[in-house]
């Protein structure tokens, strides 16, 4: 199966602050997607996002399939938005997640 | 509009004894998919399904055993639960484009 990894591990952001998270993966996949963890453990789908850019809000993510990568942005943070983040890669019919970003918005 | 339900949501059960977990989707996906999230780690494929009675093995498969005699439904079985498979369990579906949704998970602890 392909690795992939998530950085970085932890992020603790002041409310209003920006960031930017990272999933490289090591080989070509037929699509990527990112999830939200909430802390009540529930997975919610963010962007499914195999290549191209989109926007969702305070929300948008790159995949750049050639360069094995994609990247989450996160604008004018939210408390609502602590949790872990986690990207997942599909190869043929597997999808391998990365460990995730656990993330952590101060008021 | 149900989507994707688990049964049940929390499970505790002793060290050998068969315990199995349920999921169901509204919404007639080809593909469903097993996982498992332990402490520190991502999800884990266990299982999937592209079809009905079309299975495969995921990444850690061992122990568990599922089948597929529905589109709708997808259960998991643990014959004979050890102290390792204390986790939670996550079923996903997904249709085309292959974009996966979650169902709740199953707090699964085996004493």
């Amino acid at each position: 199966g392909i690795q992939v990894e998530q950085s970085p591990p932890d992020l603790i952001l002041q409310e209003g602050a920006n960031s930017t998270l990272r999933c490289n993966f090591s080989d070509s996949v037929n699509n990527l997607q990112w999830f939200h963890q909430n802390p009540w453990g529930q997975l919610i789908n963010l962007f499914y996002i195999p290549s191209g850019t989109k926007q969702n809000g305070r929300l948008s993510a790159t995949t750049v399939a050639t360069e094995r990568y994609s990247l989450l942005y996160i604008s004018s943070s939210q408390t609502t938005d602590s949790g872990v983040y986690f990207c997942a890669a599909r190869n043929f019919n597997k999808f391998y997640f990365g460990s995730g970003t656990k993330l952590n918005v101060k008021p | 509009d149900a989507g994707i339900t688990q049964s049940p949501r929390y499970k505790i059960t002793e060290t050998g004894r068969q315990v199995t977990l349920m999921c169901h989707q509204t919404w007639s996906h080809s593909y469903m998919f097993w996982y498992r999230q332990d402490l520190g780690h991502g999800l884990r494929l266990i299982y999937y399904s592209a079809a009905a009675d079309i299975t495969d093995k995921g990444e850690v498969p061992d122990g568990y055993v599922v089948s597929r005699s529905k589109t709708e439904n997808f259960p998991l079985t643990l014959e004979s639960a050890t102290r390792s498979q204390t986790s939670v369990y996550f079923c996903a579906s997904s249709g085309h484009p292959y974009e996966q949704y979650f169902g709740p998970g199953t707090r699964l602890t085996v004493t």
